[in-house]
């Protein structure tokens, strides 16, 4: 089966600009989260959705990062603006709702100047 | 969600067992002992996970004390595809509950 996939895998921004993660899950998970790695750090989460709906967004800085799961399939995840100490990996994952097992993408590879 | 100690760095021979240890003294009684391991630019993968019994798989071996208080995984003959970082996490039982990761035990396995 195919895996969760993300795009773009790198990207490098100017500090205030905007920029947008896409992450696709594998078929039929209802459940999407959102991680941000720094480098040398274990993955954080930053949002859970079920199908589309937030289950938990605590440790999201809402003043500047936004979640979306349109249709309950795909998500995107924007930082606007966007501050040196963003730059990490930023990994999506998905699951079924009673599932153990959370799937990884590759993740993304933000670098921001 | 408990908090778990583990060792920065091991290093093991290929072939040899690899045993990896972690601490979680405060455990509650419904929460999980999940391991999972995180190769070099990749993004992490599932090993294993116990609640109290011993578990075993394709991958590895978990060992957990009869306290709960610490466990062990063992991957039973390393391989240099092993190398990777090791994150040992303490989970609720409740669906959907979420995983929170700590530094992890980077892993080493040396020709």
């Amino acid at each position: 089966e195919a895996g969760v996939a993300q795009s773009p895998r790198y990207k490098i921004i100017e500090k205030r600009q905007s920029v947008a993660f896409w992450c696709n899950p594998i078929s039929g998970h209802a459940t999407l989260y959102w991680y941000q790695q720094i480098l040398g750090q274990g993955p954080k989460l930053l949002i859970q959705f079920q199908n589309n709906g937030v289950v938990d967004d605590s440790q999201l800085p809402k003043d500047r990062f936004s979640a979306e799961r349109l249709k309950g399939v795909d998500s995107t995840l924007k930082i606007q603006p966007a501050k040196l100490e963003d730059s990490a990996v930023y990994l999506c994952a998905s699951s079924s709702w009673a599932e153990y097992e959370q799937f990884f993408g590759p993740g993304t590879r933000l670098t921001v100047l | 969600d408990a908090k778990t100690t583990q060792p920065p760095s091991m290093d093991c021979a290929e072939g040899r067992a690899a045993n990896l240890p972690c601490n979680h003294s405060t455990i509650s009684g419904n929460e999980y002992v999940y391991w999972y391991r995180q190769i070099h630019s990749q993004g992490p993968q599932y090993i294993i996970h116990g609640l109290k019994n011993n578990e075993t798989n394709e991958m590895a071996s978990l060992i957990i004390t009869e306290d709960r208080k610490s466990s062990t995984l063992i991957l039973p003959h390393a391989t240099l595809r092993d190398t990777a970082v090791y994150y040992c996490i303490v989970r609720e039982e409740t669906s959907g509950s979420r995983l929170t990761f700590g530094e992890g035990t980077q892993l080493t396995v040396n020709p």
